[in-house]
């Protein structure tokens, strides 16, 4: 089956610094990826919505200077948290949909963020 | 837009005994409907979806949902519960070419 990796899987960052995190599509082509952001015991937020070569779109309250999203090629999305602070530790889920089946969407194993 | 409804924060079992997890739904168009299950500081697993087709619908490790229009609901059900089932299990909808909106979870607990 379809799978999504990410990297890394924890990250521990110092306040001020920035993050990167990877997600990829490792044997199907995503046209389209999403990041989620989740909190302890709380069902998934959707952040953005990424398309292939295109400018992210993003929910409304997500600061988009803040999350910075690119999505260079079909198989590879980052999130990079800038300037990081405490508030924004969490657990990150990817997700991309497959661009031949449109209506299958997968998960990453998520990347748990804790900024000191 | 589309949205989910998960009523129930927990609902516990008893090892052996049916399992059923609520889910409620809103779209606008045609649902495309799916379970996943989470574990501890674990990604989203995909469990079943429906898309079109039978109302009935099996899933992975014994799940199976039923999709009911009438009553906009979806729920999750298991026959015979498993100690291993506890989980958090989320509902989410997508309507046509939009994007997956889910609930708010449900914890499983499953008792010995």
């Amino acid at each position: 089956g379809a799978v999504v990796s990410q990297h890394p899987s924890w990250v521990i960052c110092k306040s001020g610094t920035s993050v990167k995190i990877e997600c990829r599509s490792l044997d199907f082509q995503a046209t389209t990826m999403f990041w989620y952001r989740q909190f302890p015991k709380k069902s998934l937020m959707l952040m953005a919505t990424s398309n292939e070569g295109s400018k992210a779109t993003y929910e409304q309250g997500v600061e988009k200077d803040k999350f910075l999203i690119n999505h260079a090629s079909l198989t590879l999305s980052t999130l990079t948290v800038t300037s990081a602070h405490p508030e924004d530790s969490s657990f990150y889920i990817c997700s991309a949909r497959d661009l031949f089946r449109d209506y299958e969407q997968y998960f990453g194993p998520g990347t748990r963020l804790t900024v000191t | 837009a589309q949205s989910v409804a998960q009523p129930e924060d927990q609902v516990n079992v008893a090892e052996g005994n049916p399992l059923t997890v609520k889910c409620t739904y809103s779209v606008s168009g045609n649902p495309y409907l799916f379970w996943y299950v989470q574990y501890p500081n674990r990604g989203l697993q995909f469990l079943l979806k429906y898309i079109t087709g039978d109302n009935l619908v099996k899933g992975s490790y014994g799940f199976e949902a039923e999709f009911n229009k009438s009553q906009t609901s979806f729920h999750l059900k298991k026959p015979s519960a498993l100690v291993s089932d506890s989980a958090l299990y989320f509902c989410a909808v997508r309507d046509q070419g939009d994007d997956m909106r889910f609930g708010a979870g449900t914890r499983l607990t499953v008792k010995p």
